[in-house]
């Protein structure tokens, strides 16, 4: 059975304040590992699709690194507004048809 | 938004009737996937599909069943539908232009809300 497992499970930061979170998932059979932020009440949208080793990504304040060797991934917010506050989802590709594994997603707030 | 529409957007049900959701998209994108949502689970795939009347199971196939006659439309039925199979469904799609679902990211659906009696 493949996990993807996420830390913390929440997170509560004041505006301002940068963040991580964690995701680890299998370090064998690695095609692609996908994040991606879910606002309540509405769908999850992609952040970033990562492949490669040492990959660094970036979007606004928000970014991510990958180390396929360990099997694990950061997901980097500096200076947390409260539209920042989601949910964040990693996702494992386990193969070429697309097949995610998904953890169970690390849930922000950010306090004004 | 990325095309795609689910229906019914909230659907109840009692146990024992077969149950159909619909997941429409007009983006021309070859695969589609089905996932459901539950607390404490996180997103787990059902079913997906790589082609017109190509499809596969995920890691959580028991007691659903999947049919695309097109392009366009990914159906999920539950023959039979049971109180566990109370969820939040999420349709996907993926590889469009045809780009690899492997390294491209997947767009979602609005879901639908389905409650088993």
């Amino acid at each position: 059975i493949l996990n993807v497992e996420q830390s913390p499970q929440s997170l509560h930061v004041q505006e301002g304040d940068s963040t991580n979170f964690t995701c680890s998932f299998p370090s064998s059979n690695f095609y692609a590992l996908h994040w991606y932020r879910w606002e309540t009440a509405k769908s999850p949208e992609a952040l970033f699709v990562m492949t490669l080793n040492g990959d660094e990504k970036k979007k606004g304040r928000i970014s991510a690194t990958l180390n396929t060797k360990e099997g694990y991934s950061y997901l980097y917010i500096k200076g947390s507004q409260p539209e920042d506050s989601a949910t964040y989802l990693c996702a494992f590709n386990r193969g070429s048809q697309g097949n995610l594994i998904f953890g169970k997603g690390t849930k922000l707030s950010v306090k004004p | 938004d990325a095309g795609i529409t689910q229906s019914p957007r909230h659907k109840v049900t009692e146990t024992g009737t077969p149950v159909t959701l619909r997941c429409h998209q007009t983006e021309n994108h070859r695969y589609m996937y089905w996932y459901r949502q539950d607390p404490g689970h996180g997103l787990r795939l059902i079913h997906y599909s790589y082609g017109v009347k190509d499809t596969d199971k995920g890691e959580v196939s028991d007691g659903y069943s999947v049919s695309r006659s097109k392009t366009e439309d990914f159906l999920l039925t539950l023959e039979s539908a049971t109180s566990s199979q109370t969820s939040v469904y999420f349709c996907a799609i993926s590889g469009g232009q045809g780009l690899s679902p492997t390294y491209n990211e997947q767009f979602f659906g609005p879901g639908t809300r389905l409650t088993v009696l």
